[in-house]
C-alpha cells in the first residue's frame, strides 16, 4: 500500500473557481511534507515545504495545510487560472532517512 | 529554471539496448537523485548519490546502475531494456545528503520500441 494518497485522482474545474486537493499520509516519523506542480512532460517544480510545527503555508494563489496529528494535508488553489492545469503531488519525507514518499498525483485541469 | 541539467531530452532505443542518461545538478549541489516515472504512475525512487558515493538505494533494477564523477554530474545507466522500461526518467538535486529541498531537472523521456 502507497504511504501516500492524494485525492481527487483528477479534477476538472472552471477558470477563476477555486479547489482543494487532499494527501493523506502513514509516513512515520514524520519529517516534512511538500506539494509539487507538475506540467505535463516537465519537471516537479516545488510548491510549499512543511514541517511538523507548520500547519498553513501559502506561496501566491496556493495554500497548503497540514494536520500531523491526523496525517492529512490539503492544497488550496484559489481563482484557478488556466496555467494551474497540472499534476499535484504531495511528497512526504520520514525522519532520520533520505527516502520521500510519493503520492500519484491530483491531476487538475482549469478549462475556460 | 531549476537549474538542473539533463540530456538527452529524448531517447527512442530497441529492446535490449543499453543507453546513459546525463544529469548536472545545481552549482553547489552535493546530492542527485534518480527518479522513474511511467505513464499514469507517481514518480518512483530509483537512487542517490551524495558527494560520489551511493547514499540510499530504492526500487532500482538490477539492470540499471548509476555513478556521480567528481565533478558532481551524475550518470544513469540501464542495459538490456524492456518495453515496460519506457518512462520518463528525471534527475533531482540537493545542497546536502539530506532531502529537505529537491531541484528537479526537465527529464530525459526514454522510448524502448
Amino acid at each position: 500500500k502507497n504511504q501516500v494518497e492524494q485525492s481527487p485522482q483528477s479534477l476538472i474545474i472552471l477558470e477563476g473557481k477555486n479547489c482543494t486537493l487532499q494527501c493523506n499520509y502513514t509516513v512515520s516519523p514524520f519529517s516534512n511534507l511538500r506539494w509539487y506542480k507538475q506540467d505535463t512532460g516537465r519537471g516537479p517544480v516545488s510548491l510549499t515545504i512543511m514541517t511538523f510545527s507548520e500547519n498553513t503555508k501559502s506561496n501566491g494563489r496556493y495554500t497548503a495545510t497540514l494536520d500531523a496529528d491526523t496525517k492529512q494535508s490539503s492544497l488550496h488553489i484559489t481563482a484557478s487560472q488556466l496555467s494551474d492545469s497540472a499534476s499535484y503531488i504531495c511528497v512526504v519525507s520520514a525522519r532520520g532517512n533520505n527516502r520521500l514518499a510519493f503520492g500519484k498525483g491530483n491531476q487538475v485541469v482549469v478549462i475556460p | 529554471d531549476s537549474g538542473v541539467t539533463q540530456t538527452p531530452k529524448h531517447l527512442i532505443t530497441a529492446t535490449g539496448q543499453r543507453v546513459t542518461l546525463r544529469c548536472s545538478p545545481r552549482s553547489g549541489d552535493l546530492s542527485v537523485y534518480w527518479y522513474q516515472q511511467s505513464l499514469d504512475q507517481g514518480l518512483q525512487f530509483l537512487i542517490q548519490y551524495y558527494n560520489g558515493e551511493e547514499r540510499a538505494k530504492g526500487n532500482i533494477l538490477e539492470r540499471f546502475s548509476a555513478q556521480q564523477f567528481p565533478d558532481l554530474h551524475s550518470e544513469l545507466n540501464l542495459s538490456s531494456l524492456e518495453l515496460g522500461d519506457s518512462a520518463l526518467y528525471f534527475c533531482a538535486s540537493s545542497a546536502t545528503s539530506g532531502s529537505f529541498e529537491q531541484f528537479f531537472g526537465p527529464g530525459t523521456r526514454l522510448t524502448v520500441l
